[in-house]
């Protein structure tokens, strides 16, 4: 089984500042981890992916995000908040390959001009 | 090229009443997955269609049943609505090893 830990409810940031946002993750088996963006009143959108291979991965929006096995961490960040950043960040874990998403509880990225 | 459409966007029922809400999958994908996000919650899975068979159920009670259709688009319904069936439910496809496209939701309000 799977299980996902987001550290942080409401994270608040000032424009310009960097956006850490935190995500634990348990698994019996190599994991698949993601990072989803749900703007109010829509879906969610994939910022990001980590399958296999380099653990340094780049996604839309000026986001990244690093797997460390040792840490059981997927953590994202931005170097730079923008306004636009302001929503809701969902951290997901599957047992391997595309299978069902196990989903954190979310982070809510507040950011002030 | 249109992504995961849901309808409808919004739906009020009351309890004890049936509702089914409907899911067409991007283009070119042939597995549609539901799932349920609670007010404040992250997502949580309830079932994933494939080939018009229910391949793989979370942990939800018999009420929540599905259906997919030869054009790959899907149902949910729901028996016996409960206060507990408020939420978001959002409908998501995916093709085999390629990462799931959502949809923007129904949201179900139930009184």
């Amino acid at each position: 089984a799977q299980s996902v830990t987001q550290l942080g409810s409401h994270v608040s940031v000032s424009e310009g500042a960097l956006v850490l946002l935190r995500c634990n993750y348990s698994s019996s088996v190599p994991p698949y981890l993601f990072w989803y963006v749900q703007y109010p009143n829509q879906g969610l959108q994939l910022l990001l992916k980590y399958t296999t291979g380099a653990t340094l991965v780049k996604g839309i929006n000026g986001f990244e995000a690093e797997f460390k096995k040792s840490e059981t961490s997927f953590h994202l960040t931005k170097p730079s908040a923008h306004m636009s950043d302001a929503a809701e960040y969902f951290c997901a874990v599957t047992g391997g390959g595309y299978s069902t998403l196990t989903f954190g509880k979310g982070t809510m990225l507040l950011v002030s001009p | 090229d249109a992504g995961v459409t849901q309808s409808p966007t919004h739906l009020i029922k009351t309890r004890g009443q049936q509702v089914t809400l409907r899911c067409s999958p991007k283009s070119g994908h042939d597995t549609v997955s539901w799932y349920q996000q609670a007010l404040g919650q992250g997502p949580q899975f309830i079932f994933q269609y494939y080939e018009e068979e229910e391949r793989q159920r979370g942990n939800f009670p018999d009420r929540f049943s599905g259906h997919q259709f030869p054009n790959y688009s899907s149902e949910l319904n729901v028996n016996a609505l409960l206060l507990g069936d408020s939420a978001l439910y959002l409908c998501a496809s995916s093709l085999d090893n390629s990462p799931l496209h959502f949809g923007n939701g129904t949201r179900l309000t139930v009184t």
